[in-house]
């Protein structure tokens, strides 16, 4: 089956720096790979996404790339602000009917102001 | 627009007692519907998908079941809660077949004592 890693398991940068999560999955039949941002103690949100037949989406300060040859995906935040604190999640699925999402351990980011 | 909601929001339940978390979505019809368990400071990791009224599928054998009785309602149980059931569960809903997003709910936070 599916196994997604996830790297830096925590990251810490300065307001305004950018930050950089990396994720790798195993199965090449992947092809849907979404960002989630958790704060503590609520349910994870949607912040980006990226279908395998596209190799960057932006939005405003958030971009997404997609390597299906090296089978990883990053997030990339820049000017980063204290809001942007939280846990952050990526997650691969085949879009099988069930629609099933594997998910990586996820990556604390702090932004120190 | 399409809300999702889950409750109780927290419980502390004893070792051996029973289990009912409830998650209901509104404003679409004929979702996939999924629950999830995240332990303290880990990933996501999925129970059960369900892709209509009766038909489930478990990822993972435990002693939890689910149920789905109406088209928007999915019911996570236990009939004897162990000590390892603790954990933030999270429901979540996606389009119906498609290849797409996830939306999360607020979470229940359960406690077994």
């Amino acid at each position: 089956g599916e196994n997604v890693e996830q790297h830096p398991s925590t990251l810490s940068v300065q307001e305004g720096d950018s930050a950089v999560i990396k994720c790798t999955y195993s199965d090449s039949a992947s092809n849907y790979f979404p960002w989630y941002k958790q704060e503590l103690g609520k349910g994870p949100q949607l912040i980006i996404d990226i279908r395998s037949n596209v190799g960057e989406k932006k939005d405003q300060r958030i971009a997404v790339t997609l390597n299906k040859t090296a089978k990883h995906f990053s997030l990339h935040i820049t000017e980063t602000q204290p809001e942007d604190s939280a846990v952050y999640f990526c997650a691969a699925s085949r879009g099988d009917y069930g629609q099933n999402f594997v998910f990586g351990p996820g990556t604390r980011l702090s932004v120190l102001p | 627009s399409q809300t999702i909601h889950q409750w109780p929001a927290t419980l502390v339940q004893p070792v051996g007692s029973p289990l009912s978390l409830e998650c209901t979505v509104e404003g679409t019809s004929n979702p996939n519907l999924y629950w999830y368990r995240q332990a303290a400071g880990r990933g996501l990791q999925l129970l059960f998908y369900s892709i209509g009224i009766d038909q489930i599928s478990s990822e993972v054998p435990q002693n939890l079941s689910a149920s789905r009785p109406q088209d928007r309602q999915f019911i996570l149980s236990s009939k004897k809660l162990l000590l390892s059931d603790s954990g933030f569960y999270l429901c979540a809903w996606s389009v119906f077949g498609a290849s797409s997003e996830q939306y999360f709910g607020p979470g229940t936070r359960l406690t077994v004592t």
